[in-house]
């Protein structure tokens, strides 16, 4: 069972507009929902987090929005800029430490000039 | 910045042969974990460890699988027979435990492993 869904597979975007990649999880226990960003040859990098007890959190120009009820949580990338080009998952988990994290399938993300 | 590091960067290895990927997680952290990579595809969890023993694994996580923390500083990750579907690329993360709660992992760079 996939427990965390990510779309879209691929995203191109001007520079300057909206990105947006959503998922979609399962299980009703996890509590704590990163999104990572990973550039070619590196490993992931923790962008931003949310927990479920808010619906949104804003860090620069990256915004988590958060569904509970849906089970749905969405990255917005403001005023994309050609340097967001990379990859990024959604990941989903308990926030009990050492529980395991879920990772979508990753978003492959171009900013075109 | 504090970083995790690991090593090699890239390893090749024979079918049947074993290898061992080392990382040195950030000082200061409690939890360690081995993630894996297959090209192109999404992060799989293999194990998590604690207190000098594992806390979660994978079903990925078989008898061919051994995670060591020999010293301190190094966290290892031991294949004993490796197969062609081992190739993959291994991060090594760490986070810090707070209150009951960890916020996010810290990922190394990664060893890519290929099996040929």
């Amino acid at each position: 069972q996939q427990q965390v869904k990510q779309s879209p597979q691929s995203l191109i975007v001007q520079k300057g507009g909206i990105s947006i990649i959503n998922c979609a999880y399962e299980n009703t226990a996890f509590d704590y929902f990163p999104w990572y960003q990973q550039f070619p040859g590196k490993g992931p990098a923790l962008l931003i987090a949310i927990r479920p007890d808010v619906s949104e959190k804003k860090e620069g120009r990256f915004t988590i929005s958060f569904n509970k009820s849906a089970k749905q949580f969405s990255l917005h990338i403001m005023d994309s800029q050609p340097g967001d080009s990379a990859t990024y998952f959604c990941a989903a988990g308990p926030s009990n430490t050492g529980n395991q994290f879920y990772f979508g399938t990753g978003t492959s993300l171009t900013v075109i000039p | 910045e504090p970083e995790v590091t690991q090593t090699p960067s890239h390893q090749v290895t024979q079918m049947g042969q074993e290898v061992i990927l080392r990382c040195v997680p950030i000082s200061n952290h409690l939890y360690f974990y081995w993630y894996r990579q297959i090209l192109g595809q999404k992060v799989e969890f293999l194990v998590s460890f604690y207190n000098n023993e594992i806390s979660e694994k994978s079903e990925i996580f078989d008898d061919q699988f051994s995670v060591e923390r020999p010293d301190g500083s190094n966290f290892t990750l031991k294949i004993r027979s490796t197969k062609l579907e081992d190739s993959a690329m291994y991060f090594c993360a760490s986070s810090e435990a707070l209150r009951g709660f960890h916020y996010g992992y810290t990922f190394g760079s990664g060893t890519r492993l290929t099996v040929v």
